[in-house]
């Protein structure tokens, strides 16, 4: 069964960092590109970052390019978000999603960890 | 970016109604969409994608169609589990994925 579980949301200052990560179970995680998305108290969702199976291809949203980072471990099927400079505009609910190459589109999401970014 | 725009934003629908939810894409994007339905609290669930494929165990009550701009997705008899919001999503500019607003469909 396929299984994407993520951690490290928690209440952040304005400023401040966090690290979320994503453990993935049940496929072959090396073969799949994977996705960051979030989703706003209330509100739709939004594209956060991409990285391609192997790491060497990342992309970011305008919204959060230069304050976030993208990563993750094949020999440990992870897949990580370091946030630094957050900002209230941060606060929402983090997917992580996989995506086939063969159909570019998220079949697989976690349930979503929710960063608060408040003083 | 490439805008996502779907209509209605909400309405009302009784269980056995056929329903139309309909996205609009302000360029072309043929038929790199998608659609995803959403429970509260639940992650997003990946119905249809390439406008009108449906994914594996998505009911066949569920159908897409469209291309380049515009594009619909019907569900035929409405079912009280369909009660959700809808979001189509065009993948034409992969990764940078953009979603629509959302339709929130509830109980008529």
């Amino acid at each position: 069964e396929v299984q994407l579980v993520e951690s490290g949301g928690g209440l952040v200052q304005p400023g401040g960092s966090l690290r979320l990560s994503c453990a993935a179970s049940g496929f072959t995680f090396s073969s799949y590109e994977m996705n960051w998305v979030r989703q706003a108290p209330g509100k739709g969702l939004e594209w956060v970052s991409y990285i391609s199976s192997s790491g060497s291809t990342i992309y970011y949203a305008d919204s959060v390019k230069g304050r976030f980072t993208i990563s993750r471990d094949n020999a440990k099927n992870s897949l990580y978000l370091q946030m630094n400079s957050l900002r209230a505009e941060d606060t929402a609910v983090y997917y992580c999603a996989r995506v086939p190459v063969t159909t570019k589109t998220a079949d697989y999401w976690g349930q979503g960890t929710l960063v608060t970014v408040s003083s | 970016a490439i805008r996502m725009t779907q209509s209605p934003s909400s309405f009302s629908a009784s269980t056995g109604d056929r329903v139309t939810i309909t996205c609009r894409a302000s360029q072309g994007i043929s038929s790199y969409l998608a659609w995803y339905q959403q429970k509260p609290g639940k992650a997003p669930k990946l119905l249809i994608y390439a406008a009108s494929t449906l994914q594996s165990g998505v009911p066949s009550r569920f159908s897409g169609s469209g291309s380049g701009t515009d594009f619909t997705l019907t569900i035929s008899c409405l079912q009280s589990e369909d009660f959700a919001t809808y979001y189509c999503q065009q993948y034409y500019s992969y990764p940078q994925y953009t979603f629509g607003q959302g339709t929130k469909l509830e109980i008529k």
